[in-house]
């Protein structure tokens, strides 16, 4: 079974760095899926954050990508999250999750999700 | 940017039909995915790639899609179903995924 856990600091002061891992088991990070980044600020919707492939090939939000940076260990079947510059909107649960792999040409769907860690950006 | 539009609520008497709609510029050339979220837990897929439905989820949730809208439908409705539904679709113009805001379904 496929199983992905966050890691990482519950609080980050403001206008400093969010780091998070996610470990992943169950599965290879070397395969041929995508890795992905999701938060939900509290009450809130869900917000895309950014995908990493483990060649190290990266896509992220538009809205984020001058905060974002995601990177891949192989070696721990880890991939990780930085985000700079926090501010208090960035307080959220972040889900670190498994994009499936595609059947065809048609984008597929996220199939594994961790249980989500809380940062909380305060001083 | 692309914007999925989701009501914010939606609700339902026990055994009755829930239609969740999720509306979206030329969604029809887009692959629509579907999760249920309930309080406290992560995400889960309920429908993928429009109409198709993972292992374990019940035959009373389909989707399909029409126009500008894409809909959730679940059948025969339980108290269980109660949650908060999303629709993703990719932004194929440049790579990005993209959540509706999300719609919350109360089992009267």
């Amino acid at each position: 079974q496929v199983h992905l856990q966050e890691s990482g600091p519950g609080l980050v002061k403001p206008s400093g760095t969010l780091s998070l891992t996610c470990t992943v088991s169950g599965a290879s990070i070397s395969s041929d899926n995508w890795w992905t980044w999701v938060r939900q600020s509290p009450g809130k919707g869900l917000e895309w954050i950014g995908e990493i492939f483990h060649s190290g090939r990266t896509n992220y939000n538009a809205s984020l990508k001058s905060r974002v940076s995601m990177s891949v260990d192989k070696s721990e079947s880890q991939f990780s999250l930085r985000l700079t510059s926090v501010t208090a909107a960035d307080t959220a649960i972040y889900f670190c999750a498994r994009v499936s792999v595609p059947g065809g040409e048609l984008p597929p769907p996220i199939d594994y999700w961790g249980q989500g860690a809380l940062v909380t950006v305060s001083s | 940017s692309y914007i999925l539009t989701q009501p914010p609520s939606v609700s339902v008497a026990p055994g009755k039909t829930a239609r969740i709609t999720c509306g979206g510029n030329n969604i029809g050339s887009k692959s629509v995915h579907w999760y249920q979220q309930k309080p406290g837990q992560a995400p889960v897929l309920v429908i993928y790639y429009d109409n198709d439905r993972p292992s374990g989820i019940p035959e009373r949730f389909s989707g399909s899609k029409s126009g500008n809208t894409a809909t959730l439908t679940i059948s025969r409705v339980e108290a269980g179903d109660e949650a908060d539904y999303y629709c993703q679709v990719c932004d194929t113009s440049n790579d990005h995924w993209v959540f509706g805001g999300g719609t919350k379904l109360t089992v009267l």
